[in-house]
């Protein structure tokens, strides 16, 4: 069984600053697909960014870019110039390409507060 | 992007009575919807894979007679949750993925929050 690993249950950076979320899972799996979730206030679960496992170039959206490590079953998101718009709970979640429906795995969470 | 539209968004009910959430794709076809329950501050928690014209999938630990799905066409699946108790107090969510949207694209609905009485 697949299991992704937030071990940052909150976090607080100020407007402006670049802030990193960490996450680790566990795998036999070696096609797999990892992702990172944004749920705000609203609860309205947002997609922030989307890795490929067989791609080694880290994935990039704006502000937002990952460190995916495979070898160490790493993926951390780094957010640059952060906003207060940022302020919310972080989900990194795992997704296997070849088993059955695909189901996502969720990690714990990360709750990211930008202050002014 | 591919719209999910959750209803209702919040309910109230009283103990006993039985609840209904619809799950709507509302542009593009889902073969498979998620459905999730997540208590205050935690994570999502995967209750059920529901695929369209078959019986869903239950995980570990999920009463399937009091959590009741229903993936009748390619873009409406329902969840009943069946005789409610103040213990399925929670906030349920569903998820499609798209069919022609490429691997891994899962979108979400907005959510209900179930309080039961």
């Amino acid at each position: 069984a697949q299991t992704v690993t937030q071990s940052q249950p909150e976090m607080s950076v100020q407007e402006a600053e670049t802030v990193t979320l960490s996450c680790t899972y566990d795998t036999s799996e070696n096609n797999y697909y990892l992702f990172w979730y944004k749920q705000p206030p609203s609860r309205q679960m947002i997609l922030v960014i989307r890795q490929e496992a067989y791609k080694q170039q880290n994935a990039t959206e704006n502000r937002f870019s990952v460190n995916f490590q495979k070898a160490a079953k790493s993926f951390s998101l780094k957010i640059s110039d952060s906003q207060l718009g940022d302020t919310a709970m972080y989900f990194c979640a795992f997704m296997p390409l070849f088993q059955g429906a695909q189901k996502l795995v969720f990690g714990q969470g990360t709750r990211l507060t930008i202050n002014p | 992007g591919a719209v999910v539209s959750q209803h209702p968004s919040w309910v109230i009910c009283k103990s006993g009575t039985s609840v209904k959430i619809e799950c709507r794709s509302l542009d593009f076809q889902a073969t498979t919807m998620f459905w999730y329950r997540q208590f205050p501050k935690q994570s999502l928690m995967l209750m059920a894979t529901s695929n369209e014209g078959s019986k869903a999938t239950y995980e570990q630990g999920v009463e399937k007679d009091k959590f009741l799905i229903n993936h009748a066409s390619l873009t409406l699946s329902t969840l009943t949750v069946t005789s409610a108790h103040p213990e399925d107090s929670s906030f349920y969510i569903c998820s499609a993925r798209a069919t022609d949207r490429g691997v891994g694209e899962a979108f979400f609905g907005q959510g209900t929050r179930l309080t039961v009485v």
